[in-house]
């Protein structure tokens, strides 16, 4: 079975442009979330969706970020404009949702790392 | 107080050490709690699922203590190999489905 994907890997990019992230999560699985990791720290949620909708996205900072998921299969995170605090590991994950407590366990892509210059 | 909290270490054991960490978390709503294991660079990967009664897989053991809040996470036999960073993970309350992270515990075995 193949894992989450996550494109692209790096991505240099500088200070006021865009940038975009993609996901696809691993197949049958209805919950996706998309996490910030800084280095030493712990991930830290962005947002979760269940299927096509947006079910928590309180910790996303929507002036400049942004995200979707049509058709509840793959996903899309945005920056624009990226600033150089933005500079982390955008990980996507992706679990089978609700009970039981196995079906919380969640799955990570290899993440992408953004550096804003 | 941090939601969930854990020892940053490192903790540094030989070969065949056994080493426990906790970790405390601040909901007492919490129900669901998870180990992740997460190498230099790498993606976090799943450990183990934390559950009431306790669980073992192999060298690895996690227990819930519900009455102060934490976790713990025991390997027996550390290998070279299980030098990592291991992530304590609680729901935030119960069904919410709100994953919060620590900011892990580095382990180094030494030869």
């Amino acid at each position: 079975e193949a894992g989450v994907v996550q494109s692209p890997r790096y991505k240099i990019i500088e200070k006021k442009q865009p940038v975009a992230f993609w996901c696809n999560p691993i197949s049958g699985h209805n919950t996706l979330y998309w996490y910030l990791q800084n280095l030493g720290q712990g991930p830290e949620l962005l947002i979760r969706y269940e299927n096509e909708e947006a079910v928590d996205d309180s910790q996303l900072p929507k002036d400049r970020f942004s995200a979707e998921r049509l058709k509840g299969v793959d996903s899309t995170l945005k920056i624009q404009p990226a600033e150089l605090g933005d500079s982390a590991v955008y990980l996507c994950a992706s679990s089978r949702g609700a009970n039981p407590i196995s079906y919380n366990e969640q799955f990570f892509g290899p993440g992408t790392r953004l550096t804003v210059l | 107080r941090k939601e969930v909290e854990q020892d940053p270490g490192p903790f540094n054991v030989p070969e065949g050490a056994t080493v426990a960490f906790n970790c405390t978390y601040s909901n007492s709503a919490s129900q669901s709690f998870f180990w992740y294991r997460q190498d230099c660079r790498k993606e976090p990967k799943l450990l183990m699922s934390v559950y009431s009664s306790g669980n073992e897989d192999g060298r690895f053991t996690a227990q819930l203590n519900r009455a102060s809040q934490y976790i713990s996470l025991l390997i027996r036999d550390s290998k070279l190999s299980d030098s990592a960073t291991y992530l304590c993970v609680a729901e935030w309350g119960s069904g919410t489905y709100k994953y919060i992270f620590g900011t892990g515990t580095r382990l180094k075995v030494l030869a």
